[in-house]
């Protein structure tokens, strides 16, 4: 089994609906990511928590939330979706070593279609 | 702030040619940098890092790195590719300070190999 799952995979949705995507992991990892992926602009960073307790914004948090449920799950959630949130999205999950070092452990990917 | 920069949006190589993919990043402190991998519909798995030591860096499927601080790049090598070589591959950059704010990706080089 995957170590890092989400879910939906596949997600077709229109203008102004609300929207949660999923992250689950098995790694017993303490830090978890959230990315979009556009073509041609790499990953950018929407949010991540170091813990339970500790949730921070990244490069582009405008337009998302977040909720980290337990150790395990981290969820993303489009309050309002609009066409540009059009994207790949990815969780990832690092151990936590810190000092910038820890390799980053990437779920399968959830595309969003916002129409 | 820290940034990188993939020189190449796509390369394209002919099967069991050498490959490089060239990556530079600029920081005013010192850095730790990564190659990510990513399979046509997968998410991102780790190539290889750099922390520290050597300035050549071996990694999974027979590629490398060369850490160059003078000229503050990161190319990645394989001297021999294959088909199933094809995909995006990311370098980024984190430092010292650690943290998800502190991992920088670049927009990714697509590797085409032709058969």
């Amino acid at each position: 089994d995957a170590d890092v799952t989400q879910t939906p995979r596949n997600r077709i949705t229109k203008t102004g609906k609300r929207i949660m995507l999923e992250c689950s992991q098995t790694k017993g990892h303490d830090r978890m990511y959230w990315y979009r992926q556009d073509p041609g602009l790499g990953l950018r960073l929407i949010y991540y928590s170091f813990d339970v307790k500790d949730i921070n914004k990244g490069e582009i948090s405008d337009g998302y939330s977040v909720s980290r449920q337990a150790q395990a799950k981290f969820s993303l959630s489009l309050e309002s979706a609009i066409p540009n949130q059009t994207a790949l999205y990815f969780c990832a999950t690092s151990v936590g070593a810190g000092g910038g070092t820890d390799t980053q452990y990437f779920g399968p990917g959830t595309r969003l279609t916002v129409l | 702030a820290q940034s990188v920069t993939q020189l190449d949006s796509q390369v394209p190589v002919f099967e069991e040619a050498p490959v490089e993919l060239r990556c530079n990043y600029s920081s005013s402190v010192s850095v730790y940098l990564f190659w990510y991998v990513q399979y046509p519909n997968q998410g991102l798995q780790l190539l290889l890092k750099y922390l520290s030591g050597s300035t050549l860096v071996k990694g999974i499927n027979g590629f490398e790195a060369e850490f160059n601080k003078s000229q503050t790049s990161f190319h990645l090598r394989k001297p021999s590719v294959h088909i199933s070589d094809t995909a995006e591959y990311f370098c980024a950059v984190s430092d010292w300070r650690g943290g998800a704010d502190g991992l920088t990706f670049g927009k990714g080089t697509h590797l085409i190999i032709q058969p």
